[in-house]
């Protein structure tokens, strides 16, 4: 079975810029989730998608990040424009169903901003 | 509102000796509770999990934890340290009763393993 594939693994932007990033969850999984995990501390949820409707979203800042997924697969994930603070790992996961199974996580992208 | 608490964010043991990782949890529903590793530049892996019944559990690569009510804790342990077992782990408490899925998650305890 292949894992939850996400590009890209590092990215570097200067502060105010815009950035994206893909996330294919695994085959078949109906709940897509985006974590960050800012380095020293534990990942911390962003949004929720249960196929292509947003679960929950209240931990999302919202003025400047946004996420989709738009056919119930694949999803983007993106802030513009990014501040430092958001520099970090931001992780995917997903799961077969709405969190009655465990999580599968992606190797992150790594976020960093200057 | 659910939170976990980890206690110590370096452990350092020797090769064979006990690994003793400590989590305290706050949940104000039945909490299942969750262990995940993460190896460097990769993403976290499910050790072992608590939902109901038989309150110490198995997981892989020979860690147990033991859920324990009165004290709201979830210690990992393993018997004997190896040196594949050097990385970062993960308590974490689901935010809804009955889901595996949107975790609060502590801020990680990075095991050492000295040979």
């Amino acid at each position: 079975e292949a894992g939850v594939a996400q590009s890209p693994r590092y990215k570097i932007i200067e502060k105010r810029q815009s950035v994206a990033f893909w996330c294919n969850p695994i085959s078949g999984h109906a709940t897509l989730y985006w974590y960050q995990q800012i380095l020293g501390q534990g990942p911390k949820l962003l949004i929720q998608f249960q196929n292509n409707g947003v679960v929950d979203d209240s931990q999302l800042p919202k003025d400047r990040f946004s996420a989709e997924r738009l056919k119930g697969v694949d999803s983007t994930l993106k802030i513009q424009p990014a501040k430092l603070e958001d520099s970090a790992v931001y992780l995917c996961a997903s799961s077969l169903d709405r969190g009655l199974s465990p999580l599968h996580f992606g190797n992150g992208t790594r976020l960093t901003v200057t | 509102a659910q939170s976990v608490t980890q206690l110590g964010s370096h452990v350092s043991v020797s090769e064979g000796a006990l690994v003793l990782l400590r989590c305290n949890y706050s949940s104000s529903v039945p909490p299942y509770l969750f262990w995940y590793v993460q190896y460097p530049n990769q993403g976290l892996q499910l050790l072992l999990k608590y939902t109901t019944g038989a309150t110490l559990v198995k997981g892989i690569n020979g860690f147990e934890a033991e859920f324990k009510k009165s004290e709201t804790s979830f210690h990992l342990t393993k018997p004997s340290a190896h040196m594949s077992d050097a990385a970062e782990y993960f308590c974490a408490v689901s935010v809804y009763g009955g889901s595996q899925g949107n975790l609060i998650f502590g801020k990680g305890t990075k095991l050492s393993v000295k040979p």
